[in-house]
């Protein structure tokens, strides 16, 4: 168990529609990352949250969106689905902004848009 | 730009039988850090060493080793005496020290561990 806390584990949804992902980081763990897994693009970084404030952006779509809420728990919005949105959508976290500290991953939320 | 290739796709080995990953990455860091992530068939990432560019000694964990060859740019993992629940999808990946602060993930081997 890393201790990071993914909610819901699997989602099924319409194109057109919208849904937020959850995540709770580790204990202690002021940055939050967020990740797609998918079967042609592999694991992209989508963005980094470091104690409530945007840190890095990757290759994150403008139809989504992220936060990180005071008590460090961060969702992932994400609007207008897409049938190629369908993927597994990690949250990461780690104590600190440094790249140098490993990233500790939650068991992934898998989205399916039908 | 960072790259991490991870040439071999798949993989299946014997059971028992010593298998290495390879990973052969790319920056223009002087600091960086390198990883290895394992994806079990149950879909999570777990976290299993770290080695920054600075240190090229070996790493032995159990049956797993690592070897970090700066001058190839080379990350290897080696499994000795491979165990079913060694099957998975191992990933390799790096960061910048400064600049990049982006993960970048190479896109994972399968490895099957035939019983």
């Amino acid at each position: 168990d890393s201790g990071v806390t993914q909610t819901p584990k699997h989602l099924i949804t319409a194109t057109g529609q919208r849904v937020t992902l959850r995540c709770s980081p580790r204990s202690g763990d002021l940055s939050v990352y967020w990740y797609q897994q998918s079967l042609d693009q592999g694991l992209q970084f989508l963005i980094q949250y470091y104690n409530g404030e945007e840190r890095a952006k990757g290759n994150i779509l403008e139809r989504f969106s992220a936060q990180q809420f005071p008590d460090l728990h961060s969702e992932l919005n994400l609007s207008s689905l897409e049938l190629g949105d369908s993927a597994l959508y990690f949250c990461a976290s780690s104590p600190s902004d440094l790249g140098r500290q490993p990233q500790h991953f939650g068991d992934g939320t898998r989205l399916s848009i039908l | 730009a960072q790259k991490v290739t991870q040439a071999q796709t798949e993989i299946s080995v014997v059971e028992k039988e010593d298998v290495t990953l390879d990973c052969v990455y790319e920056t223009r860091d002087t600091t960086y850090y390198l990883f290895w992530y394992k994806q079990p068939p149950s879909g999570e990432l777990v976290f299993l060493i770290r080695r920054n560019s600075f240190d090229e000694q070996n790493e032995i964990s159990g049956r797993y080793s690592w070897n970090f060859q700066k001058s190839t740019s080379s990350f290897n993992f080696t499994i000795t005496a491979s165990q079913v629940v060694d099957s998975a999808v191992y990933f390799c990946a790096l960061i910048g020290e400064f600049g990049n602060e982006k993960l970048t993930f190479g896109t994972g081997t399968r490895l099957t561990i035939i019983p």
